[in-house]
Order: C-alpha cells, then sequence, then structure tokens
C-alpha cells in the first residue's frame, strides 16, 4: 500500500492561508489522491481530491506536484472550525481489488489560533 | 437527516461478552465499510462490502464479524472482546460506480472493560 508522509502538526492564525504539505513518493500512476479531515470527537470528512492537475472546490484547493510525489492542501482563509487532523491519503481506482479503500496516514493536526 | 448513522454511539461492556454494532445509511450507496480507530487514532480500514457481499476483509480476528442484510445496511457483531478491542469504529458509505467521496458515521466509542 502506497504511503504518505505528513507533519504532525501545524499552527495557523485564523482568517490566514494554510498550506499542507503531504509526501508520496511512491505513488503509482493510477492512485488518486484523497485530502480528508476529521474534527474533534467526529468521523472524517471529504475534503477534495485530485489524480494530475490541481483542483479547487468550495472548501479548499489541492495542489499537485509535476511528478506527484507531493501535493499541498490549501485553506484559503483558515477559521477556528478548520481546526481538525487532516488526512492526506493515496486511494486505489475504486474498481480495482482494493475497493477504493482508504489508507489513513498519521495525518497533521492543524490548530487555528484567533 | 442523518446521512451515515451508527448505533449505540456509546458502548462499555466486559471482557468476553459478545457485541453489536449497527450502521445504516440512507444515501442509497452499494458500497459500505468499517474502520477502527484506535488510541493512539490511527485509522485503519476492516471490512468492505459492495451490494452485500465482502469484497475486503484487512486480516481482522474472526472474533469480527460484519453482516450485511441489504445495502443499506452493514452491522459488526464482535464477540468475545478483549481489552484491544476498545476503539472509535467508524461506519462509511460510497456512492454507486466509484465515486470518490466516502461519507462517514459519527463513529461508536467502544470500551471493554
Amino acid at each position: 500500500d502506497a504511503k504518505t508522509t505528513q507533519p504532525n502538526s501545524m499552527e495557523s492564525n485564523e482568517e490566514e492561508p494554510v498550506h499542507l504539505p503531504c509526501n508520496h513518493s511512491t505513488i503509482s500512476g493510477t492512485d488518486y489522491i484523497h485530502w480528508y479531515r476529521q474534527l474533534p470527537s467526529q468521523g472524517p470528512e471529504y475534503v477534495i481530491h485530485g489524480l494530475t492537475s490541481n483542483v479547487n472546490n468550495r472548501m479548499a484547493s489541492l495542489a499537485i506536484a509535476e511528478d506527484r510525489k507531493s501535493s499541498t492542501l490549501i485553506l484559503h482563509r483558515a477559521t477556528l472550525r478548520d481546526a481538525a487532523v487532516y488526512y492526506c491519503i493515496l486511494r486505489a481506482r475504486a474498481w480495482s481489488n482494493q475497493g477504493g479503500k482508504l489508507i489513513f496516514g498519521q495525518g497533521t493536526e492543524l490548530s487555528v489560533k484567533p | 437527516d442523518t446521512a451515515v448513522s451508527q448505533t449505540p454511539k456509546y458502548l462499555v461492556t466486559q471482557m468476553g461478552n459478545d457485541k453489536s454494532i449497527k450502521c445504516e445509511q440512507n444515501l442509497g450507496h452499494d458500497t459500505m465499510y468499517w474502520y477502527k480507530q484506535d488510541s493512539k487514532k490511527f485509522l485503519k480500514i476492516m471490512f468492505s462490502y459492495n451490494n452485500k457481499e465482502l469484497i475486503i476483509n484487512e486480516t481482522v480476528p474472526n472474533r469480527f464479524s460484519p453482516k450485511s442484510p441489504d445495502k443499506a445496511h452493514l452491522n459488526l457483531h464482535i464477540n468475545s472482546l478483549e481489552l484491544g478491542d476498545s476503539a472509535v469504529y467508524f461506519c462509511a458509505s460510497r456512492p454507486t460506480g466509484g465515486g470518490n467521496e466516502q461519507f462517514f458515521g459519527p463513529g461508536t466509542r467502544l470500551t471493554v472493560l
């Protein structure tokens, strides 16, 4: 199973952008890069995913390196509600024998200061 | 309306007992999962079902038996509970046709005494 490496923790100030890095040097050509986050005492929540191109949605942006060995989740304006553990995950194609399972790493615990 | 629900939210029991955790999703998804989050916060997949058929079993002890009576439900039965089974168990579902987003339930915190 492909693995990801993330910093254990990061701090941000409210209303400022946050860049959460992720290294995935063993990514295969068919692995999708997914980001989930887990707020305290809740289940994980989907944030964004991508394959090769940068992606934007209402929650965040995902910047993927050209060689796909790293990616960065960008929260454009952090709020207190964004304090959570952010997981960068490589997900095999859903129709493979991996069944679309998510393999979580240790994640990055983001704290947001007012 | 809750998309993925789990019952109970908390479960405290003695070693050696048998217990079940229920999961239901009202999203019409075909694929459902069970994940375990241990005390160190690592989330690990346990099982996956697609249309009531088991497709992933991540070398979980056979004391754990998932059951899917229909594609909206995936229950987890645990026999002979051990101290090491204490964890938070999350159910999740994924849209039909290989959709990318998994929807997680709120979790069941199991404490084995």
